[in-house]
């Protein structure tokens, strides 16, 4: 069984500064499964990029995803305000436990 | 436009049972595998239960197995989940989501979700 470990818990930064979310997987995974999610609080999940490094319709560009094997990156290039959320990983039937970006 | 609409949660004694149901609209509903996925209050994503198209192929997280069953009507654009013999750690927001094979079986859309609390 594939464990998806998020880092860090979570990450207290400043509007337009940039975010970076790490995933690393338990074993190699493909990328093609990688996707990942924002919740903001009240709300279901997102669809933010799919295969790793794809966007979802609709996700702003500031939104990018990269990685192989078993680490994956979740980057956001300058932070809105709208983007102080809760962020997950997933494969499969396996999520990770999630990043919390907050406000500094 | 998608729309997936969850309903059926509530407050139910351990032991209990409840039925969700999830209506789908927007899209050929029979095209696409479907899934539960549950978050406990404060905590993450859980995957619980996902059904193939046809209703062929069922698969379960562990701890449900046995007591839970995942269904669908693809006549009614509805997808169902039986829960029985309900835990307190069954507690949880259950939302239904669209799983799209051409982007990695990712979950494209969401319901808002429909709280179970399972509690004496």
């Amino acid at each position: 069984e594939i464990v998806l470990t998020q880092s860090p818990g979570t990450l207290s930064l400043s509007p337009g500064e940039r975010a970076t979310l790490s995933c690393r997987a338990s074993q190699s995974v493909s990328s093609s499964y990688l996707a990942w999610y924002q919740q903001k609080p009240g709300q279901a999940p997102r669809l933010l990029i799919y295969g790793a490094s794809s966007r979802a319709t609709g996700i702003p560009d500031r939104f990018s995803g990269s990685g192989s094997g078993t680490d994956f990156t979740l980057t956001i290039s300058r932070l809105e305000p709208e983007d102080f959320a809760v962020y997950y990983c997933q494969q499969y039937f396996t999520f990770g436990g999630g990043t919390k970006v907050e406000i500094k | 436009e998608v729309q997936l609409v969850e309903s059926g949660g509530g407050l139910v004694q351990p032991g209990g049972s409840l039925r969700l149901s999830c209506a789908a609209s927007g899209f050929t509903f029979s095209s696409y595998w479907m899934s539960w996925v549950r978050q406990a209050p404060g905590k993450g994503l859980e995957w619980v239960a996902n059904i193939k198209q046809d209703g062929s192929e069922k698969y379960y997280v562990d701890s449900v197995k046995g007591r839970f069953t995942i269904s669908r009507d693809n006549a009614k654009n509805s997808l169902y989940l039986q829960m029985n013999s309900l835990r307190a750690e069954d507690t949880a927001v259950y939302y239904c989501a669209r799983v799209d094979e051409w982007s990695g079986y990712s979950f494209d859309y969401w319901g808002q979700g429909t709280l179970v609390t399972v509690s004496s």
